[in-house]
């Protein structure tokens, strides 16, 4: 089973900066697949990329991900005031523990 | 547009058992592998059973905490995903959600692209 190891837990940032969110795995399992969510507090989560780089529909082109092996990155290039949230990568049955986004 | 609705949560004492539901709309729910994933207060996401479509057999797959205890089935007919949940601890307190779960290249590399809101399930004495 691979562990999925998200870094940092908590990224402060201000609107109109760019969140680099990690995401490391314990064993490289498939090189061309991870997902990431996004959680708002009280909602379910939204998926937001999947096939480690293809963007679920509806998701704006300010989150790109990428990474290969056991290393993946969601990026945001300009945190807009509704990206404030916990983001999840997920390969298999395995989740990561979360990254949340805070406004500064 | 997809629509799933979890049911059947709700406060259960340790030792018994709780059937939840999951019905979905807006696609051909036959075609589709479900699954259902759970988040303690406060905690992450954590993956719980998926079961195929009867074109990839029907499979079944339980994570480890809850293999031997917990039960996921379908109903074709009525386009309704069920998790049985016997044996429940008081750890099994949780949102489980239901969602719709799609493959990449293959039946093996799975992610999870429409999820419901979730229904509580609170196991305490």
């Amino acid at each position: 089973e691979v562990v999925l190891t998200q870094s940092p837990g908590t990224l402060s940032l201000s609107p109109g900066e760019r969140a680099t969110l990690s995401c490391k795995a314990s064993h490289s399992v498939s090189s061309s697949y991870l997902a990431w969510y996004q959680q708002k507090p009280g909602q379910a989560p939204r998926l937001l990329i999947y096939g480690i780089s293809s963007r679920a529909t509806g998701i704006p082109d300010r989150f790109s991900a990428s990474g290969s092996g056991t290393d993946f990155t969601l990026t945001i290039s300009r945190l807009e005031p509704e990206d404030f949230a916990v983001y999840y990568c997920q390969q298999y049955g395995s989740f990561g523990g979360g990254t949340k986004v805070e406004i500064k | 547009e997809v629509q799933l609705v979890e049911s059947g949560g709700g406060l259960i004492q340790p030792g018994r058992s709780l059937r939840l539901s999951c019905t979905v709309s807006g696609i051909t729910f036959g075609d589709y592998a479900m699954t259902w994933v759970r988040q303690a207060p406060g905690k992450g996401l954590e993956w719980v059973s998926f079961i195929r479509s009867e074109a990839y057999g029907g499979t079944k797959e339980y994570a480890a905490s809850v293999r031997g205890r917990f039960t996921i089935s379908r109903d074709d007919s009525k386009s309704i995903a069920y998790l049985q949940m016997n044996s429940l601890r008081t750890e099994d307190t949780a949102m489980y959600y239901c969602a719709r779960m799609r493959y990449f290249w293959g039946p093996s590399q799975y992610y999870f692209d429409s999820w419901g809101q979730g229904t509580l399930v609170t196991v305490s004495s």
